[in-house]
């Protein structure tokens, strides 16, 4: 079956480094999200993409991060300088076909800011 | 503002019971509810999508069903196993934004073999 895939699945990083997160979504899907969930918190929405543009953005996703689609099949989650704050887990997602529909995710990348 | 709430935050049963989750949303304006399985440290795996207009949807031993009207969705475990141990998240899409799922904190659940 299908998956969305995300590397790396763990990144340890200085404090005020840049980190790029890249996933890989199932191939015939259109519409692509990150979210993120905090040790012991909930999972919570950062950015939505559709047709290599930001559809929709939380008060979360600010200059600080980036999404880029480069090549037609990686997405990218960038951040320019990291914060304490930005240790958690960075999940990928997608959705076939219509926004309404079933979102897919990956495993996560754990990003630890130290 | 959209609100999830999950109850109970974490539940222990012995193994073979039936067991139901509960989801409780503010806003009764929304396009679906999804149901999905967290393994610890993993990704989220998805459960169950039930659309506005569903009043329940079934999938193996899991049933969830919606009352959008009351702001409410169950998820029914049948016949618990060991392996069902995980924690269970549901998750709203809201007619303000179609692009984004708000999440509730989810049931932590332990099957006791």
């Amino acid at each position: 079956e299908p998956e969305v895939t995300q590397t790396p699945s763990h990144q340890v990083t200085q404090m005020g480094q840049e980190v790029i997160l890249r996933c890989v979504p199932i191939s015939n899907h259109l519409y692509f999200y990150w979210y993120r969930q905090i040790l012991g918190q909930k999972v919570e929405f950062l950015v939505s993409f559709y047709n290599n543009e930001i559809s929709e953005k939380s008060e979360i996703f600010d200059d600080q991060f980036s999404v880029e689609r480069p090549d037609g099949s990686n997405f990218t989650l960038k951040i320019r300088s990291t914060k304490l704050e930005d240790s958690a887990m960075y999940f990928c997602a997608s959705i076939p076909g219509g926004r309404y529909g079933e979102l897919f995710f990956g495993e996560g990348s754990r990003l630890t800011v130290l | 503002k959209q609100e999830v709430t999950q109850i109970p935050a974490a539940l222990s049963v012995p193994e073979g019971e039936n067991l139901v989750l509960n989801c409780s949303f503010t806003d009764s304006a929304i396009y679906n509810l999804q149901w999905f399985r967290q393994d610890p440290g993993k990704g989220l795996t998805s459960l169950l999508l039930i659309q506005s207009s569903q009043r329940e949807q079934t999938s193996g031993r899991l049933n969830a069903s919606l009352d959008k009207s009351s702001g409410r969705s169950t998820l029914y475990i049948a016949a618990s196993q060991p392996g069902d141990s995980a924690t269970y998240l549901c998750a709203v899409r809201g007619m303000d934004s179609s692009y984004k799922l708000i999440f509730g904190s989810g049931t932590r659940l332990l099957v006791r073999p």
